[in-house]
């Protein structure tokens, strides 16, 4: 079974500054998707951004970048100018051929103001 | 419908009774997934299905606990005799197919869960 490993529990960053949330992946497939998700303390699951392992290129939307290294099955998403809102849980997401969605155990955002 | 829809968004129920959680998924998702989440924790994966079909039930805890799709849309998770262990957040998600311009899974509001 793939597995989803994010290494930091906690993080912070300096409202305004730029921040880089680890994430890292086990898996034998070749043809799959990634995703990050933010969930504030409101508890939604809000889609934050999203890569095909077929497409070498990074995705962006708006802040939010990713690092996308498949060799190294390794998912990192950038928030730049981070602001206060984006304060909350961040988890990582594979998507396998089977359409099952595997999520890593997390990451806690604080932004500092 | 809108979104993904999860009913009751509460419930608090005695040790020992039975609960059924339903779960409403966008309309046309071919994959409908439940999760079990902790305060601080990602979701814990319990079981998911393709259509009508349970693909997956690896992820539910002990026999308690049963899911079904009968017809390929609206499921429901069943929990008998519960235990006060029980108690979390569960979650619905859908996805439709792979091959769509949508590839995430869309997560309802979830049913908080106590059981005293």
């Amino acid at each position: 079974a793939q597995t989803v490993t994010q290494s930091q529990p906690e993080m912070s960053v300096q409202e305004a500054e730029t921040v880089t949330l680890s994430c890292t992946y086990d898996t034998s497939e070749s043809d799959y998707y990634l995703f990050w998700y933010k969930q504030p303390p409101s508890r939604q699951m809000i889609l934050v951004i999203r890569q095909e392992a077929y497409k070498q290129q990074n995705a962006t939307e708006n802040r939010f970048s990713v690092n996308f290294q498949k060799a190294a099955k390794s998912f990192s998403l950038k928030i730049s100018d981070s602001q206060l809102g984006d304060a909350a849980m961040y988890f990582c997401a594979y998507r396998s051929r089977g359409n099952q969605f595997y999520f890593g155990t997390g990451t806690s955002l604080t932004v500092i103001p | 419908g809108a979104g993904v829809s999860q009913s009751p968004r509460y419930k608090v129920t005695k040790r020992g009774q039975d609960v059924a959680l339903r779960c409403d998924p966008i309309s046309g998702h071919v994959s409908l997934y439940w999760y079990r989440q902790a305060l601080g924790q990602g979701p814990e994966f319990l079981t998911y299905f393709n259509y009508e079909a349970q693909q997956d039930k690896s992820g539910l805890p002990n026999d308690r606990f049963s899911a079904e799709r009968p017809e390929g849309s609206i499921s429901t998770l069943t929990i008998q005799r519960t235990e006060q262990r029980d108690s979390a957040m569960y979650r619905c998600a859908s996805s439709p197919d792979r091959g769509g311009r949508d590839t995430e899974a869309f997560f309802g509001q979830g049913t908080r869960l106590t059981v005293v």
